[in-house]
């Protein structure tokens, strides 16, 4: 049963500290997905790639947010430094083009 | 620039009833719409998605129906059960200003009430 995975599940940080999160989407998709959600904004799209390359990151704050897919098989969204403001569940997902999208578990972050 | 409306916001129904939701949007040079299910605490999971040339969708006791002229998506839940309650998002692709976009509802929350 093919699913996305995401690392850490949860993460509690100090203001200021690195935080990366991880995912793996499924084997043979080329589009993989970053998303945010909060009970204020909903959810919010970051940025997505597809095959590996970066598509649209227009909803990701650039002077704090990276994302990248070093292969095929890791995305990784990185925030330097992290602020309270970016506690939040963040989710990635992978699909095929503009298909139907899998979403994995999410990363529930804590900034403090 | 494509915007995306789900109202509304809440619904509650008791077990049993059919119930409609609606998705509207403003571009109507989509690619697909889709129709996603989140329960709490986790993440969403596809129930149907409809390519632009297609009218409806159906899996099991739902049915999605798009209407791209008039902007407009209704997914159709019939002979509800509690089991139905969560949040179901509405996400739509188009081609926008010479590149793809994907954008999503805010959202309603679905409570079946035994």
């Amino acid at each position: 049963d093919a699913r996305v995975t995401q690392t850490p599940r949860h993460k509690v940080t100090e203001m200021g500290q690195e935080v990366t999160m991880r995912c793996q989407p499924i084997l043979g998709h080329n589009t993989v997905f970053w998303y945010r959600q909060t009970m204020m904004q909903g959810l919010e799209l970051l940025a997505y790639f597809r095959n590996r390359a970066p598509l649209d990151d227009s909803g990701m704050p650039k002077d704090r947010f990276s994302a990248e897919m070093p292969d095929a098989t890791l995305a990784t969204l990185k925030i330097q430094p992290s602020e309270p403001r970016d506690s939040a569940v963040y989710f990635c997902a992978s699909g095929s083009g503009t298909d139907t999208q899998y979403f994995g578990p999410g990363t529930r972050l804590t900034v403090l | 620039k494509q915007e995306v409306t789900q109202i509304p916001a809440a619904l509650s129904v008791p077990e049993g009833e059919n119930l409609v939701l609606n998705c509207s949007f403003t571009d109507s040079a989509i690619y697909n719409l889709q129709w996603f299910r989140q329960d709490p605490g986790k993440g969403l999971t596809s129930l149907l998605l409809i390519q632009s040339s297609q009218r409806e969708q159906t899996s099991g006791r739902l049915n999605a129906s798009l209407d791209k002229s008039s902007g407009r998506s209704t997914l159709y839940i019939a002979a509800s059960q509690p089991g139905d309650s969560a949040t179901y998002l509405c996400a739509v692709w188009s081609w926008t200003g010479g590149s793809e976009k994907l954008v999503f509802g805010k959202g309603t929350k679905l409570t079946v009430n035994p």
